[in-house]
Order: structure tokens, then C-alpha cells, then sequence
């Protein structure tokens, strides 16, 4: 079984879309997290969120929006793609506590053309 | 400034060979540290967490030198498979993980 999985693995998709990423973990872990690799590889956190609740949002437009309906699941949502989201978007999970690693589902790789 | 700082590389070194990567981190506060490993087009997936005094795990070591705020991973005996990016990941509050930029490995038969 995936501990961490996310939905789709490849998008491709039109300037001016909206599309949705799903991501779910069965791990019981209580945080989960957004992060963006961008061609550069660098692994920048969106959104981080805590039993439902948004903790962190690092500087993302508003045309991003996390949902997370339990504490197994944190979708999201982009509106109004643009070029530069072109990106490979993990989801990931941990417990917020004991100081414990994260874990990865596999990436979304998103082509906006 | 970056919570994270890596030397990109590349590193390009001999099967066999001993190699060090090392990384600094901003916020005092930062509660625990591990070294990632990414290999192309794949997750991110932990190699080793890091502790004060020191750990290894077969070829590899890993320091933190919290008055120093840097952390390191040494990588003896390089085999052709140790080819990978690095991480270096700083958790701060217990739910907020910072990667450094990476640290691109190739080892060369």
C-alpha cells in the first residue's frame, strides 16, 4: 500500500484552466503538506496543514487553494493556470510531533502550455 | 535569506571515493534534521535524520553542530547507486520541513 498517494501523476493542461490535485495518506499522521520543484529543482512549501487547519501558507497566490476535508486528504485546487506553475507538486505527510521525518507521495508532474 | 543552504555542486567523484556535503540553517529555534535523497524524476525520500551527536548508517555519516547551525553528511566507499540529489531538511516547529536547494552527486565508475 502507498503511504503517501497523490492524483494525477501527469497533468496537461491549457493556459486559463482550473484543475485539482488530490493527495491521500494512510499513515495516521496529523500534518500534511504542498511543496512546488520547480525546473530549478527547488523543493519550496505551499501549504501546511495541521488536523484540517492551514498553519502555514508560504506566499501563494490566491489562485491556489488547499482543501482538506479529514486529516487524511489535503487536495488542491488551481484556478487560472499560468506558464509558471508548470512545476512537479508533492504532497507529503508527518506527525507534528516526536520529531519524526516526512513522507512523500510520488509528484504530480503539471505542464501548463 | 533562505531557512536552508546547500552548495548545489555538481559533485562528480570516483567509485570509492569519500565525499562531504554540508549545510547551514538560519533559525535557532529549528527542532530536528535529516539528509533527503532525490533521485531523477522520483520523490524525495529520507536517507538518515540527523542527531546532536552525530549518527552513521553503514557508508554514511551525518554530523549537526547546533552552535554552528550546519549539518553534514559524509559518504564513504561511493558506489555507481549512491548517484542522487542531496537534501538537506530542517523541521522547525515540528510541522514546518525547509529544503535546502540540493546537492547534485555523481559517482563515476
Amino acid at each position: 500500500d502507498t503511504a503517501v498517494s497523490q492524483t494525477p501523476k501527469y497533468l496537461v493542461t491549457q493556459m486559463g484552466n482550473d484543475k485539482s490535485i488530490k493527495c491521500e495518506q494512510n499513515l495516521g499522521h496529523d500534518t500534511m503538506y504542498w511543496y512546488k520543484q520547480d525546473s530549478k529543482k527547488f523543493l519550496k512549501i505551499m501549504f501546511s496543514y495541521n488536523n484540517k487547519e492551514l498553519i502555514i501558507n508560504e506566499t501563494v497566490p490566491n489562485r491556489f487553494s488547499p482543501k482538506s476535508p479529514d486529516k487524511a486528504h489535503l487536495n488542491l485546487h488551481i484556478n487560472s493556470l499560468e506558464l509558471g506553475d508548470s512545476a512537479v507538486y508533492f504532497c507529503a505527510s508527518s506527525q507534528s510531533f516526536g520529531n519524526t521525518e516526512a513522507f512523500f507521495g510520488q509528484g504530480t508532474r503539471l505542464t501548463v502550455v | 535569506r533562505k531557512e536552508v543552504e546547500q552548495d548545489p555542486g555538481p559533485f562528480n567523484v570516483p567509485e570509492g571515493a569519500t565525499v562531504a556535503f554540508n549545510c547551514t540553517y538560519s533559525n535557532s529555534a529549528s527542532q530536528s534534521f535529516f539528509w533527503y535523497r532525490q533521485d531523477c524524476r522520483k520523490e524525495p525520500k529520507l536517507l538518515m535524520s540527523v542527531y546532536s551527536s552525530g549518527n552513521e548508517d553503514g557508508r554514511f555519516t551525518a554530523q549537526l553542530n547546533r552552535a554552528s547551525q550546519y549539518i553534514s553528511l559524509l559518504i564513504r566507499d561511493s558506489k555507481l547507486s549512491d548517484s542522487a540529489t542531496y537534501l538537506c531538511v530542517v523541521n522547525i516547529t515540528g510541522n514546518q520541513f525547509y529544503f535546502g536547494t540540493g546537492t547534485s552527486l555523481t559517482v563515476i565508475p
